[in-house]
């Protein structure tokens, strides 16, 4: 069964550097997945896209402080030089055979 | 630039119906998939259901199969959820998302949301 999972909850101090993780169940460490962000009262937001080979495409107009890498079945994503927006819930998705669509319980990120 | 605007939430009783609606541009609508996804208050994403580019393929979670019925109208550029016997536990904002294309479900924009509030 295709599952992702997060850690519920992650912090780092502003200006810091900070690594969510997203992880694959067993039998799907190829999949790519798909990172998004929602702050606080607001709609989710894409990030990006990220292949299991750690390659990534981001969306538009996403700051360079977001990137993406790819370990197993792991992904990452890493945000840099934490700034007080960045306080929010990270989502990782991907689908599987049958189409069915899952996220991941989500990481709520606190900036300190 | 993608647009996606949702519509048609509101307040509806338990075992009622409502019709949500996206209405999309900026894109060939046509060429991409297109779901559904909810959150509940507090909760996390949920995923409801997907439609692929000509309409003809529909997919379905277990909690929703058989009483939603998610559709699109290309000519309107619009997506559709129809719900049915709603129930309390499908109170929650609902998102109309677009695949990246090439027939996948990789997520990569979404609406604003639209709130269906199931309750008494």
């Amino acid at each position: 069964q295709l599952v992702l999972t997060q850690s519920p909850s992650a912090s780092a101090s502003l200006g810091a550097s900070v690594k969510l993780t997203c992880t694959l169940s067993s039998g799907h460490s190829n999949y790519a997945i798909t990172w998004h962000q929602q702050q606080p009262e607001k709609g989710p937001r894409y990030l990006m896209k990220l292949n299991s080979d750690g390659n990534h495409i981001k969306g538009d107009g996403i700051p360079d402080r977001f990137s993406g890498s790819s370990s197993g079945a792991e992904r990452y994503l890493t945000i840099s030089s934490l700034q007080s927006e960045d306080e929010a819930d990270y989502y990782c998705q991907t689908w599987g055979t049958g189409i069915r669509v899952v996220f991941g319980g989500g990481t709520k990120l606190t900036v300190l | 630039e993608v647009q996606l605007l949702e519509s048609g939430g509101g307040l509806v009783q338990p075992g009622g119906s409502l019709r949500l609606s996206c209405a999309a541009s900026g894109f060939t609508f046509s060429s991409y998939t297109l779901s559904w996804v909810r959150q509940a208050p507090g909760k996390g994403l949920e995923w409801v259901s997907s439609i692929s580019g000509s309409g003809g393929s529909t997919y379905y979670a277990d909690s929703v199969k058989g009483r939603f019925t998610i559709s699109r109208d290309n000519s309107k550029n619009t997506l559709y959820l129809q719900m049915k016997s709603l129930r309390a536990e499908d109170t929650a904002v609902f998102y109309c998302a677009k695949d990246e294309g090439s027939g996948s479900y990789y997520i990569d924009s979404w609406g604003q949301g639209t709130l269906v509030t199931v309750s008494s």
